[in-house]
């Protein structure tokens, strides 16, 4: 595809479901990103994937959260047991490499609301 | 891996006026990246500016990088309303992962 795609857009549950988050990163980037923006916030990083190496986990807020990457490319972000402080925008990110000089592509992000 | 701050957090002005945001940092750097948000989707990625340069130009950007004061500052010059965003700059040391502040959030007024 063109860009980092995710989906769904928009997400509403209800406290306590679990909730997958899809991103489609560049075909061919080994590094794939996920962060999380509340509402009027910055950027907080959650994890970390790079070619085969072990994710960066260290961002993940709590055991709730996990995620994969299938095959070096689809990545899914699974919150379990949602709570009303997981609403947030979930924006996944990928790039070419490791090099230091690559840009971070981003998709659109997919909003989720925990009633 | 280090996370930039950026100056000031809120930055309000007329269409026309020139926009300056800075970004300080703690540790050296390989190179320093800025990026844009628009209404809380994904970034866009303006400019990267290597440690050893110390200014850079694109179109009505322009980025200075101070690596003895560890500071970056990103000017928008000739300011339009569609500029009105928020702005990221996230400096990196080597491969490390890039991580991101809370912004600047510019408003251009028409």
């Amino acid at each position: 595809g063109a860009g980092v795609s995710q989906s769904p857009s928009n997400k509403v549950t209800e406290k306590g479901k679990d909730v997958e988050l899809r991103c489609d990163p560049i075909s061919g980037h080994t590094a794939l990103y996920w962060y999380r923006q509340s509402l009027g916030q910055g950027l907080e990083f959650l994890i970390y994937f790079q070619g085969n190496s072990a994710p960066d986990k260290s961002g993940l807020p709590s055991d709730r959260f996990s995620a994969e990457r299938t095959g070096g490319s689809v990545s899914t972000l699974t919150i379990q047991r949602t709570q009303q402080e997981d609403s947030a925008v979930y924006l996944c990110a990928s790039s070419s490499g490791q090099g230091a000089y690559n840009e971070q592509f981003f998709g659109p992000g997919t909003r989720l609301t925990v009633l | 891996s280090q996370q930039g701050e950026e100056d000031p957090q809120a930055l309000s002005i007329q269409e026309g006026e020139n926009a300056t945001m800075n970004c300080s940092y703690k540790t050296s750097i390989n190179n320093l990246q800025w990026y844009r948000q628009n209404s809380g989707r994904g970034l866009v990625h303006l400019i990267l500016i290597r440690s050893n340069e110390r200014e850079k130009h694109s179109g009505r950007l322009r980025v200075t990088l101070d690596t003895s004061k560890k500071s970056s500052s990103l000017l928008i010059t000739a300011s339009r309303a569609a500029d009105t965003a928020s702005y990221f700059c996230a400096p990196r040391r080597g491969s490390e992962k890039l991580v991101f502040g809370k912004g600047t959030k510019l408003t251009v007024n028409p």
